[in-house]
């Protein structure tokens, strides 16, 4: 786990609440992935950074929206969520896109 | 669209047994398939990647199989132990940026 690591490692927050989850990896890639997973569904791609540019956007609401200030940190920023957005949500990152990915181990997301 | 399929059933088997997995796809072959693992709570962990011209790969007691005709992969896991529970996601590219995972195959060990 220590190849990439996310912050917080749970969080709850309200549905007017404003927060972020931060991504950090230490493995020298070029590519970095959030997915969201729920229970007991396949993992859903949200965003795909190569080169800090982003290049896929799979139809993510906006209230959701992601930032990449450099290769190695990545950012999900949150706003007035829904219940239904609790999930855990999984940074990865791989050399090239698309390539094995190495995942971190997920925030916790509860929305109250 | 790409599909990956997997049992969504809960796979028992003895320890010391053999585990087999199975994981669909649709459309047309991906250049390589993928197999992760992943524990309750934590993030997926890369396990083997297998090409499409590549029949079977194997690594230590794990060993995957690629059926272009069949359009499947098997994933086997020998002499199985209490430590291999846990729920095992095939992926495949879909020609993009894009990776898509099945929901995974949850897999309990007995001792």
């Amino acid at each position: 786990e220590t190849g990439v690591t996310q912050t917080p490692r749970h969080l709850v927050m309200g549905m007017t609440n404003k927060k972020s989850l931060k991504c950090e990896q230490h493995l020298g890639h070029n590519a970095m992935y959030w997915y969201k997973q729920s229970a007991k569904k396949p993992l859903e791609l949200m965003f795909v950074y190569s080169l800090e540019e982003r290049v896929e956007n799979n139809s993510v609401p906006s209230r959701f929206s992601p930032e990449c200030p450099n290769s190695s940190h990545l950012f999900l920023h949150l706003h007035t969520l829904q219940p239904e957005d609790s999930a855990l949500y999984l940074c990865a990152s791989s050399q090239d896109v698309p390539d094995t990915q190495y995942f971190g181990p997920g925030t916790r997301l509860t929305v109250l | 669209s790409q599909k990956i399929e997997q049992n969504s059933e809960a796979l028992n088997i003895q320890e010391g047994k053999t585990a087999t997995l199975t994981c669909n796809y649709t459309n047309y072959s991906p250049a390589y398939l993928q197999w992760y693992r992943q524990d309750p709570g934590r993030g997926p962990v890369f396990l083997l990647l297998i090409r499409e011209n590549e029949k079977e790969k194997r690594k230590e007691r794990l060993k995957v199989t690629f059926d272009t005709t069949l359009k499947q992969s098997l994933f086997h896991i020998t002499a199985s132990q209490p430590a291999d529970s846990a729920t095992y996601l095939c992926a495949r590219n879909t020609g993009g940026f894009k990776t898509i995972f099945g929901a995974g195959t949850r897999l309990f060990v007995k001792a």
